[in-house]
């Protein structure tokens, strides 16, 4: 019955490594995000697709490439992990529009050694 | 980046009383949304309010909306133990492609 899914909720693992995060919604939304929260909080969009294309990309360095199979997933891969990307990812999703909530995954803690 | 701000940035009353929490942004919005956060959790809507609106109610929730001053204030009423969190404003900036922008959040503790 969960609505936004995440896997894995934890991740430890050294630096240089390449990792996935995996995020599946049954919500039948047609948009899906990636947000990054820091230490301090500060929640930070790096991504977002809708019908599986690229409709935001902030500045994210290129070690990240998020990827949509279909509009029920995104997965975000970072490449040659640093310590500076330790921090929770959040996914979320919602139908696209000005007016619309977004629903949060339970978040993956990063943390990179 | 970063549009809005929250003030406080942590506020800690007893059970019971009331709690406001406001958000300052920069610039024009479509309207603003309120999330919460509980500690180790993902952010859950609580109230979305449009640019021509001036105050919405949500159960124990009011919020306000002064676009001339680009503020809103969340007030919690009677507030209880489970609404310890942190409490999170959003903004949909108008040309934004409704990208949402987040301001940094208050921790809103909760004392019994």
């Amino acid at each position: 019955d969960t609505a936004v899914s995440q896997t894995p909720k934890y991740l430890v693992t050294q630096m240089g490594n390449d990792k996935s995060i995996k995020c599946e919604q049954n919500l039948g939304h047609d948009t899906m995000y990636w947000y990054k929260q820091d230490s301090k909080k500060f929640l930070k969009i790096m991504f977002s697709y809708n019908n599986k294309e690229l409709i935001i990309n902030e500045t994210v360095p290129n070690r990240f490439s998020p990827k949509s199979p279909d509009k029920a997933h995104l997965n975000l891969h970072i490449n040659s992990l640093e310590l500076g990307d330790s921090a929770v990812y959040f996914c979320a999703s919602s139908h696209l529009g000005s007016q619309e909530t977004q629903y949060f995954g339970p978040g993956t803690r990063l943390l990179v050694l | 980046s970063q549009q809005g701000e929250e003030d406080p940035q942590a506020l800690s009353i007893q059970e019971g009383e009331n709690a406001t929490m406001n958000c300052s942004y920069k610039t024009s919005i479509n309207n603003l949304q309120w999330y919460r956060q509980n500690s180790g959790r993902g952010l859950v809507h609580l109230i979305l309010i449009r640019s021509n609106e001036r105050e919405k109610h949500s159960g124990r929730l009011r919020v306000t909306l002064d676009t001339s001053k680009k503020s809103s204030s969340l007030l919690i009423t009677a507030s209880r133990a489970a609404d310890t969190a942190s409490y999170f404003c959003a903004t949909d900036a108008k040309g934004s492609n409704y990208q949402l922008i987040w301001g940094a959040g208050t921790k809103l503790i909760i004392k019994p």
